[in-house]
């Protein structure tokens, strides 16, 4: 019972060109993360939403955006992919003001890689 | 800002051993949370365990357990009795009580030897 779910899990990209990737949950998290992870480091934050608020870390490129249009749905969307932006991008969902579910749920990732 | 620091790029353990892995936090916060996650090789990240900072009492799940040291901001996982299934990427995390941001440590490679 996949509760984090991330399509698709390997995209491939050509340099330059439009890549949206999509983040869905069933745990009616109000709190929704983008994360980017380079081989065998830690996941860097580029973005998180609390509902509808966006909140954009200091040093995400212009490059990357994101969209939530409902409290399911996030995407991130890298508008020019340069060979830099190859890593694994993963979502995660947090619940926030209950202590009971203070835990990060993580998808799978999707593996993004640039041709 | 907060920062995680796993000193440990890398550690070792036979099977039916324990392990320790360290880390340590900065934080000018009294209230936080702090966790530990397993990231297998090509698989999902998963909680191992889960400490609130207003709690004295170390969290424990099953061969897991912590050392959570407030004033030294220093909160160590505990492995016992290693299995071969965890061998994994782990990573210290920290989140505020009342922010939404959680944040990595740079992650340890636990290596399982049968």
């Amino acid at each position: 019972d996949a509760m984090v779910i991330q399509n698709p899990r390997y995209q491939v990209t050509q340099f330059g060109k439009p890549v949206t990737l999509s983040c869905s949950q069933t745990l009616n998290h109000n709190v929704m993360y983008w994360y980017q992870q380079k081989s065998s480091q830690a996941p860097k934050l580029l973005f998180h939403y609390y509902d509808k608020d966006f909140n954009n870390e200091a040093d995400t490129p212009d490059n990357f955006q994101s969209r939530r249009p409902n409290t399911s749905f996030c995407f991130l969307d890298i508008r020019s992919p340069g060979l830099g932006d190859a890593a694994m991008y993963l979502c995660a969902t947090s619940s926030a003001g209950r202590d009971l579910n203070t835990e990060a749920f993580f998808g799978q990732g999707t593996r993004l890689t640039v041709v | 800002a907060q920062t995680v620091t796993q000193s440990q790029p890398e550690m070792s353990v036979q099977e039916a051993e324990t392990v320790t892995l360290s880390c340590t936090y900065d934080t000018s916060e009294s209230d936080y949370y702090l966790f530990w996650y397993k990231q297998p090789p090509s698989r999902q990240m998963i909680l191992v365990i889960r400490q609130e900072a207003y709690k004295q009492q170390n969290a424990t799940e099953n061969r897991f357990s912590v050392n959570f040291q407030k004033a030294a901001k220093s909160f160590s996982l505990k492995i016992s009795d290693s299995q071969l299934g965890d061998a994994a990427m782990y990573f210290c995390a920290y989140r505020s009580r009342y922010g939404n941001k959680l944040v990595f440590g740079a992650g340890t490679i636990l290596r399982v030897k049968s």
